[in-house]
Formats: structure tokens, sequence, C-alpha cells
């Protein structure tokens, strides 16, 4: 199966920064079939994007998605304060699907 | 628009089996693809296996030989049964929903914490 790796694990900045998280991949990802989930505490994920760089429904467009092969990026143009949560990438190239283990953007 | 509800007990023993219920409400089951995810503590989320409303199974291979999910697609609800448990399938179990047999999912619940202890 497919191992993803996120960094950093935790991410410590300021609202209206940038955030840069980071997914790579142990092999590369079918057809860049890489999601990113936000989730915070006591509520249900929320898909962000889908295939690498495609917003899902109702995402602001300050959250982008990018990378191909084994190295993606998600990156947040400006943090608002409803942004810092944990944030999951996942691979559906292959499977079984594969989540990474997470990156926490916490306030600096 | 959908939401998804886990039910089920919060405490299981050791080697018996753990069941959870996912209920699916504003709208139809047969629309998506339905999946079992867990995250035990302090390790990262793992998918279990996924349903479709014609009974097509898909598991994680890690998990197959313990695990059934189910449809009944009259109740609009679908369930998980894992057989076997032991601590280390202590986990927040989560439902969730998505537009293919291996895809992303757009759809989740709020989770429900499953504790297998004595």
């Amino acid at each position: 199966e497919i191992v993803l790796t996120q960094s950093p694990g935790t991410l410590s900045l300021s609202p209206g920064e940038r955030a840069t998280l980071s997914c790579r991949a142990s092999q590369s990802v079918s057809r860049n079939y890489l999601a990113w989930y936000q989730h915070k505490p006591g509520q249900a994920p929320r898909l962000l994007i889908y295939g690498a760089s495609n917003r899902a429904t109702g995402i602001p467009d300050r959250f982008s998605g990018s990378g191909s092969g084994t190295d993606f990026i998600l990156t947040i143009s400006r943090l608002e304060p409803e942004d810092f949560a944990l944030y999951y990438c996942q691979q559906y190239g292959s499977s079984p699907r594969t989540f990474g283990q997470g990156t926490k953007v916490e306030i600096k | 628009q959908v939401q998804l509800q886990e039910s089920g007990p919060g405490l299981v023993k050791p080697s018996e089996t753990l069941s959870l219920t996912c209920s699916v409400s504003g709208g139809s089951i047969s629309s998506y693809y339905w999946s079992w995810i867990r995250q035990s503590p302090g390790k990262g989320l793992e998918w279990i296996g996924c349903i479709y409303y014609t009974g097509t199974t898909n598991y994680n291979p890690s998990l197959q030989s313990r695990v059934t999910i189910s449809v009944d697609t009259s109740k609009t609800h679908f369930s998980l049964k894992l057989t076997s448990v032991t601590a280390a399938d202590t986990a927040v179990y989560y439902c969730a929903g998505g537009p293919g047999i291996n895809w992303y999912f757009d759809l989740w619940g709020r989770g429900t914490l499953v504790t297998v202890s004595s």
C-alpha cells in the first residue's frame, strides 16, 4: 500500500499568514488521485481538494492544491481564524486508500 | 443536504464483535459508495471498507478477515461488523460517502468512539 508522509507535523502561524503543507507518497499516486481534508475536533472531516488541485464544492479559493507523482502541496494563502485545524491528505489512486498522519495548523 | 450519523455501543469486550450503524438522511443511499474509516488514538486515519447499495463491497486487506459491511436500502443505513476485537481496535469510527468505490470522501459523519476493554 502507498504510505503518505505529511510535513511538518505542526505548523505555528498567525492569522493572515500563508500556510504550506506537504504530503509525500512512498510511490507515485496514480492519476494524481490525491485529496485533502480539514478536520476540527468534534466535527466531521471536510473535503477540501480532490484530484490534487480541484477545490470541492463551497471551499474558499484561499485553499489550493498542487503537485503530482509523489509530492503534493496544500496551500492556504491567508489564514483565517477558522482555518486552524488538522489537515490530512489521502490517496485514492490505488487500493487500499490510505491517509497521511496529518498536519496540525495552530495559532502562533 | 445528506447527513451521516454513526451509532452503536461505545464499549466492546475483547474477542467480541463490534457493531456500528450509519444512518443516511437527506439523500438517497443509492447515490454514493459508503465507507467506514477509523482513527486509533495517536494514529492516522485507516480506511476499513466500502459498500455500494447493490451490495458490492471492497475491504482493506489488513482487516478483511474480520470485517463485514452491509447495507439496508429500505431503511437508509449501512452497518459495520468487526469480529474478534482487541484493544488495538479502540478508535473513533467514522462513516463516510464518496462518488466511487475507490475514491475520495465528500460526506462524513462526526464519528463515534469505540473502546475495547473488559
